[in-house]
């Protein structure tokens, strides 16, 4: 949506392993961003970054990575150690204008 | 952490009705924006106001921020059944030392036909 590709649109993790769920943006935003999303709730920001080889940890980085070696890219791995990675997954960008542009997320299951 | 909390949780009406719905946040904001969710959808950005705003309209929306009572008021005119969606407030907050919006938990709107 908007410019910003997140793929795939389902993904399903088994037990132990790590799973990578894409985001890339043709908005020539600086900043990206993770957020997660539980039913009926709010977004929870899981690691963000202002640019290119730099990122944070929001309020919820245990057990997710991240990395942002290009402006277009930032994946986001949801480690084995991420008890409770069921969720839907939204990635966002921004320029200087302060809104922010969502992709349409990625819905995380575990098998 | 969760910095604005909107209210109410959900909202039933019919069309052509309007339909408020409030947010409450806790510290001092740059900016609060209000999105908008599909089921099962990313998030589309609908307002931003200014700290040192108090109203802002974009067609059949109105928004009202007072940063005393830290609330803000998002109004739908004249509803209409694809209005149905979830509506999220977010502040901007840049003095947290991170430029991340910070989300409420939602209110669920349903413009009955």
């Amino acid at each position: 949506d908007g410019g910003i590709t997140q793929s795939p649109k389902y993904l399903f993790r088994k037990e132990g392993q790590n799973v990578t769920l894409s985001c890339e943006q043709n908005l020539n935003h600086d900043a990206m961003y993770w957020y997660r999303q539980d039913p009926g709730q709010g977004l929870r920001l899981i690691y963000y970054s202002q640019i290119v080889n730099d990122f944070q940890k929001g309020d919820i980085a245990e057990g997710y990575s991240v990395s942002r070696e290009k402006k277009e890219s930032f994946p986001l791995t949801v480690t084995s150690a991420q008890k409770n990675p069921t969720a839907f997954y939204l990635c966002a960008s921004s320029g200087g204008m302060g809104n922010k542009h969502f992709g349409a997320g990625t819905r995380l299951s575990v098998l | 952490s969760q910095q604005g909390e909107e209210d109410p949780q959900a909202l039933s009406i019919q069309e052509g009705e309007n339909a408020t719905m409030n947010c409450s946040y806790k510290t001092s904001i740059n900016n609060l924006q209000w999105y908008r969710q599909n089921s099962g959808r990313g998030l589309v950005h609908l307002i931003l106001i200014r700290s040192n705003e108090r109203e802002k309209h974009s067609g059949r929306l109105r928004v009202t921020l007072d940063t005393s009572k830290k609330s803000s008021s998002l109004l739908i005119t004249a509803s209409r059944a694809a209005d149905t969606a979830s509506y999220f407030c977010a502040t901007d907050a840049w003095d947290t030392g991170r430029r991340a919006l910070t989300f409420g938990s939602g209110t669920r709107l349903q413009v009955q036909p």
